[in-house]
């Protein structure tokens, strides 16, 4: 059964940094998303994307966040300049009709 | 926005029990109701949903009954195994979006 992939599983960076995390959707759908978990939180939408374009966005995306398709098969999220806050658990999820996501395993982050 | 409760935050049963999660919404447009399982690392997977124009969903021991007049839906699971451990997140969403709201999740142990 295909799987959303995530990579790096776990990434640690200083704070200031730039970060670019890396997903590929399940092949044929269409509706991409980045969440964000803070450790024994919930889980936070930060962002949604189709046709490549953003589609919704949250407060926490703010203008240190963007993503970008740059192929037929990666969707990527980037963070210009890691803060401590950032430290978080970054999932990426897809669809393609209907409301079901299907989410990845997650890269953590860990700004130091 | 959304606004999205879960109780209990945490659920201690012993093995073969049943155990039921709340979740309650204030969105009366929500439409679409499911409840996430996560275990400890890895990503959220949807175990169950609901729309609304359903009251009740049943799959094996894992069932899901909505009261839209009421906004809340409940996550049930019968003859609780040890596996089950995990937090159970529900993440109701609202007509003409596709941005679920997660709840706070509920950490449930199943003691053998």
């Amino acid at each position: 059964e295909p799987e959303v992939t995530q990579t790096p599983s776990h990434q640690v960076t200083q704070m200031g940094q730039e970060v670019i995390l890396r997903c590929v959707p399940i092949s044929n759908h269409l509706y991409f998303y980045w969440y964000r978990q803070i450790l024994g939180q919930k889980v936070e939408f930060l962002v949604s994307f189709y046709n490549n374009e953003i589609s919704e966005k949250s407060e926490i995306f703010d203008d240190q966040f963007s993503v970008e398709r740059p192929d037929g098969s990666n969707f990527t999220l980037k963070i210009r300049s890691t803060k401590l806050e950032d430290s978080a658990m970054y999932f990426c999820a897809s669809r393609r009709e209907g409301d079901e996501q299907f989410f990845g395993p997650g890269t953590r982050l860990t700004v130091l | 926005g959304e606004n999205v409760e879960q109780h209990p935050s945490t659920l201690s049963v012993q093995e073969g029990d049943s155990a039921v999660i709340k979740c309650t919404y204030s969105d009366s447009a929500s439409n679409y109701f499911p409840w996430y399982k996560q275990e400890l690392g890895k990503r959220p997977q949807l175990i169950i949903d609901i729309r609304s124009n359903v009251g009740e969903k049943k799959d094996q021991r894992i069932a899901v009954t909505l009261n839209k007049t009421a906004k809340h839906f409940s996550l049930h699971i019968t003859e609780t195994q040890p596996e089950d451990s995990a937090v159970y997140f529900c993440a109701p969403k609202t007509g003409g979006s596709y941005i679920p709201t997660f709840g706070r999740g509920t950490s449930l142990i199943v003691h053998p």
